[in-house]
This record gives C-alpha cells, structure tokens and sequence, in this order.
C-alpha cells in the first residue's frame, strides 16, 4: 500500500534558524499536504499543494510539491519557540481523495 | 479552536469496562473521521461517516464500534480492549465526501486513551 517517509525524525534547533523537512513516497500523490500538530492537541492544516513543482507560502513556512510526484518538502524561516511539534506530510490515497495517508511525522524543537 | 470538540480528554478503563468517546463538530460538516495515533507510528484512519453513513471500515477490531447518529456527532464505544490499544484517538470532520480536490479535515484534540 501507498506508504509516506519523512526525514528527519527528529529536529533540535536553535530560535532564529531555518529549518528544512522533506517527505518521500514509493508511489505518484497528486496532493500533498502538510500537518501541524501542537502539543496536546489535533493536527492542523499548514498548507496544500495541487501541482507538480508547486511553492506555496503561509507566512515563514514554505512548502514545495516535488516534479517527479514523490515528494515534498516544508521550510521554516526563522524559527520561534511556537514553532514546536509534530509535523507530518500527508496525502489523499489512491481509492479516495479523503482517504488521507499521512507520514509518521517529524518532530521538532526550538531551543530559545 | 478547530472547532471540534472530544470528550473525554483523557480515559483510563480497564479491559473489562465498557466506555464511549464523544466527537461533536459545530462547522457545518458532513463527513466525520476517527483515527488512531500511537507513538513513534503515522495516524491510522479507522471509520468515516459521510451523511451519517459508514463509508470506510480500515479493519480496525470489532472491540471499537462507530456510531454516527447525525452528521455533527460521532461516537467511538469501546468494550473489552487491549493494552495494545492505548492511544491517542483523533475525531476529524471535513465538509463531505467527494466534493473537491480535497476537503480539508479539521481535528479535535483527541481522548488520550490508557488500557490497564
């Protein structure tokens, strides 16, 4: 079945850093999207990308759609401590557009 | 606030008790999703209601039974679970099925849920 990779795993950064994670797939997605989860709460949308070669803004984050269809990848400029959490790549699978596949999400951490 | 709310928050039962998580969504949704997240493993879809109707069974133990008896509730009964099965248990609703792209799925907090 339709697997998502994430890398890292894991992040511990300075504040003010930039910060770079990507998202790999064995098969073609034709949406990619990127979660935020905070601490103690749900995951939250942070962007969506359409279109192979996609690069799309919401504020320091930026996230691009891979030309090959396989991957993603998700910036953060500039981090601030409100920057901590999980965030996880995800995708529509290939039966159904809201059957969601997510990644196992990678984890970061913003030392002041 | 995403909007959607869970209760309880958090839940310790025992493999014998019988309990329910609550899910309500005051967004004006149609479709409503559980999913399943334990540690260091990617969120596993489990049920999705669209309309109030079971579109999507992923498998999951018998031990869980969904009920959905209007398109802003969504309720997870539980009955003599595993240890295995603590988690975190994420509610998710989106404005319906098969009406876009992609219906964005907006989250509630979760039942973090403990099976001694």
């Amino acid at each position: 079945g339709q697997q998502l990779n994430q890398s890292p795993q894991s992040m511990f950064i300075q504040e003010g850093e930039d910060v770079s994670m990507n998202c790999t797939s064995s098969s073609i997605f034709n949406t990619w999207l990127w979660y935020k989860q905070d601490p103690g709460e749900g995951p939250v949308l942070l962007i969506a990308l359409y279109k192979a070669g996609e690069l799309t803004s919401n504020g320091r984050l930026t996230a691009q759609f891979g030309i090959t269809r396989k991957d993603s990848f998700l910036n953060i400029s500039a981090s601030i401590p409100s920057d901590v959490g999980i965030y996880f790549c995800a995708g529509p699978g290939e039966t159904s557009y809201d059957k969601v596949i997510f990644g196992p999400g990678t984890s970061l951490s913003v030392i002041p | 606030e995403t909007g959607v709310t869970q209760t309880p928050r958090h839940l310790v039962m025992g493999m014998t008790n019988k309990k329910s998580l609550k899910c309500e969504q005051h967004l004006g949704h149609n479709a409503m999703y559980w999913y399943k997240q334990s540690a260091k493993k990617p969120l596993e879809l489990m049920f999705v209601y669209n309309f109030k109707e079971q579109t999507e069974n992923n498998s999951v133990p018998s031990r869980f039974s969904p009920e959905c008896p209007n398109s802003s509730h969504l309720f997870l009964h539980l009955h003599t679970l595993q240890p295995e099965d603590s988690a975190l248990y994420l509610c998710a609703s989106s404005q319906g099925l098969g009406q876009g792209p992609y219906n964005e799925q907006f989250f509630g907090p979760g039942t973090r849920l403990t099976v001694l």
